[in-house]
Parts: structure tokens; sequence; C-alpha cells
């Protein structure tokens, strides 16, 4: 099973800063991998596939990198409706698994 | 526009069984594949099973591997999730999702609740 390890687990930070979360994978995956994000009480939402293709309707600041094994989910200028539990997703071997989350939280 | 919609959670008893039913709509589900993923409390996501378009490959995952069943009904627009021998360590929310073109999840229902208690 490919293991999929997200840093930091928490992220405190303020309104208009931005922020960096990163997937790191135990085996190649290419670029098939996906950041979703979930606030409390929410269906999770699809932000970013592919590594770095942003789904319809996923804002611009939100913006994702990497391949191989290591991969980066970047928020520039934080909003109040970005702060939520944000997961990696690798799918190279389907079902795939997830990273254990990232909470970004007001500072 | 896509709407997963869940029901069947509720509280139950350890060694106990329950259903969960997922009714799909605004996309073609015969040729989805789809999953089930719980949130346990204070935890992450964990993906449960998940199974192929046509119901033929099953992916249970290794925690649940000999108690839960996913099956679909592709007449239906429907997922199903057969869970037995329930413990309290399978208390969560469960919600189903609709697989996307690569293997990403781009849709998710709401959620519905399973309370393991005695």
């Amino acid at each position: 099973e490919i293991v999929m390890t997200q840093s930091p687990g928490t992220l405190s930070v303020s309104p208009g800063e931005g922020a960096t979360v990163t997937c790191r994978a135990s085996q190649y995956i290419s670029t098939n991998l996906a950041w979703y994000q979930h606030k409390r009480g929410q269906a999770p939402r699809l932000l970013i596939y592919g590594a770095s293709t942003r789904e319809t309707g996923t804002p611009a600041r939100f913006s994702g990198s990497g391949s191989g094994t290591e991969f980066t989910l970047a928020i520039s200028s934080l909003q109040s409706e970005d702060f939520a539990v944000y997961y990696c997703h690798q799918y190279n071997d389907w079902p795939g698994t997830f990273g254990q989350g990232t909470k970004v939280e007001t500072k | 526009q896509v709407h997963l919609v869940e029901s069947g959670g509720g509280v139950v008893q350890p060694g106990r069984s329950l259903r969960l039913s997922c009714v799909a709509s605004g996309f073609n589900f015969q040729i989805n594949g789809m999953f089930w993923v719980r949130q346990a409390p204070g935890k992450g996501l964990e993906w449960v099973a998940a199974i192929s378009f046509d119901g033929t490959t099953k992916y249970p995952a290794d925690s649940v591997k000999g108690r839960f069943t996913m099956s679909r009904d592709n007449s239906r627009n429907t997922v199903y999730l057969q869970m037995n021998s329930l413990r309290r360590e399978d208390t969560a929310v469960y919600y189903c999702a609709k697989r996307g073109r690569d293997g990403y999840i781009d849709y998710w229902g709401q959620g519905t609740l399973v309370t393991v208690s005695s």
C-alpha cells in the first residue's frame, strides 16, 4: 500500500497570508494526486486533480505542484472561507490512499 | 447537477449489522466507479470500499475486509454498503463518493452517521 505522509498536521495562518501543505508518497505516483478541502459538517470538495489541475470553480489562489513522490498545495492570501482541513489523495493504484489531513486554522 | 444522497445510518450495537444506501443522480451512473469513505470522530478521511462501474470488481479496505461488502444496482442508480459485525471503531460519518475520470473523487455526498454503541 502506498502511504501518503502529509505535513504539517496543523497550520496557523492569518487571513491574507499564504499557506503551503506538503504531501509525500512512499512510492512513485506520477501526477495521480488530488487535493480536497473539508469543512466541518459539509461534504469534502475536490480542489485539484492531476497534481496541478484546478477543478472547475476552484479559485486561482489555490495551486498544486509536484510529481513522482513530492507534492505541494499552496494557498495564496487566505480568505476566511479557506480555513478548513485539506487532504491529499493518491489514486495511482485505485482506490488509492489519503494523507492524514492538514488543518489550516486562524492564527 | 450531480447529487449523492446517503441513507441508512443510525445507532447500532456492537456485533450487529447495518446497510447504507446511496442514490445517485445527475450523471451516467452505470459508467462510473464509486467509493464509500468514512471519517471517525477526530480522525481523517479513510476510504472503506470501492466498486467498479459494473460491480464486478470490489475493493474493501483491510480494516473492513470480511465484514463490509459494497454492491451496486445500476438499474436503481444506487450503491450499498452492507456492514456486518460492527465494532465501536466503525463509528463514523460515511460518505458516498463518485469516481472522477482518472480515479480521483469528483463528487461527495453529505454523509450519514453510523454510531456503534451498546
